[in-house]
């Protein structure tokens, strides 16, 4: 059975770090490119970043380019997201969602499963 | 930047009512949309894929058309699980991914 499982969420001061984890199960991780996707409390859904299978290539919306790294150990299994520089509307559940196939060209991507999020609070 | 503009925002439906929600892209991107279905506190799930290609173990009554910038997802016989959030999504181009701002559909 397919599974996706983040922590390392939880309460942060504004301009401090996280870093955030998914492990992953049930297929095999190396094979498919996995993306992080945000969803701020009541509002919609938000693409934050991308890594391929191999994790030489990496994708960052705007918002977060600079401050967010996106990686993954593929012995391991597990995706990560370093977030560096935290703001206030940095806050809401991160989930991690993999996608279709191994290179993540930004046509035709497909978000096939996701994981049940972990959630980031930037606040004072 | 590719924005998605779904409407309605939200719509009251009763049980067996056909559903039509639609998404409309700010240029044109062939047919490379998803549709997705979030239910309170629970993950986003993908319903349709490649605008009109319904995904494994979704029922039949959802489906999905459109290309260029114009997609609608219909419910042709709402049921009583189906109350949940909609989203549409497009990859083709920067950003890499976007999401329409989502419909919800209560009774």
């Amino acid at each position: 059975e397919m599974q996706l499982l983040e922590s390392g969420g939880g309460l942060v001061q504004p301009g401090g770090s996280l870093r955030l984890s998914c492990a992953a199960s049930g297929f095999t991780f190396s094979d498919y490119a996995m993306t992080w996707v945000r969803q701020a409390p009541g509002r919609g859904l938000e693409w934050v970043s991308a890594i391929g299978g191999t994790g030489s290539a990496t994708y960052y919306t705007d918002s977060v380019k600079g401050r967010f790294i996106i990686s993954r150990d593929n012995f391991r299994n597990t995706l990560s997201l370093q977030m560096n520089t935290l703001r206030a509307e940095d806050t809401a559940l991160y989930y991690c969602v993999k996608t279709l196939r191994e290179n993540f060209n930004g046509f035709g991507e497909r978000l096939d499963f996701w994981g049940q999020g972990a959630l980031v609070s930037v606040s004072s | 930047d590719i924005q998605l503009t779904q409407s309605p925002s939200s719509l009251s439906a009763s049980v067996g009512d056909r559903v039509t929600i639609t998404c409309r892209a700010s240029q044109r991107i062939s047919t490379y949309l998803n549709w997705y279905q979030q239910k309170p506190g629970k993950a986003p799930k993908l319903l349709i894929y490649d605008a009109s290609s319904l995904q494994s173990g979704v029922p039949s009554r959802f489906s999905g058309s459109g290309s260029g910038t114009d997609f609608t997802l219909t419910i042709s016989s709402l049921q009583p699980e189906d109350f949940a959030t909609f989203y549409c999504q497009q990859s083709y181009g920067t950003p890499l991914i976007t999401f329409g701002g989502g419909t919800k559909v209560e009774i």
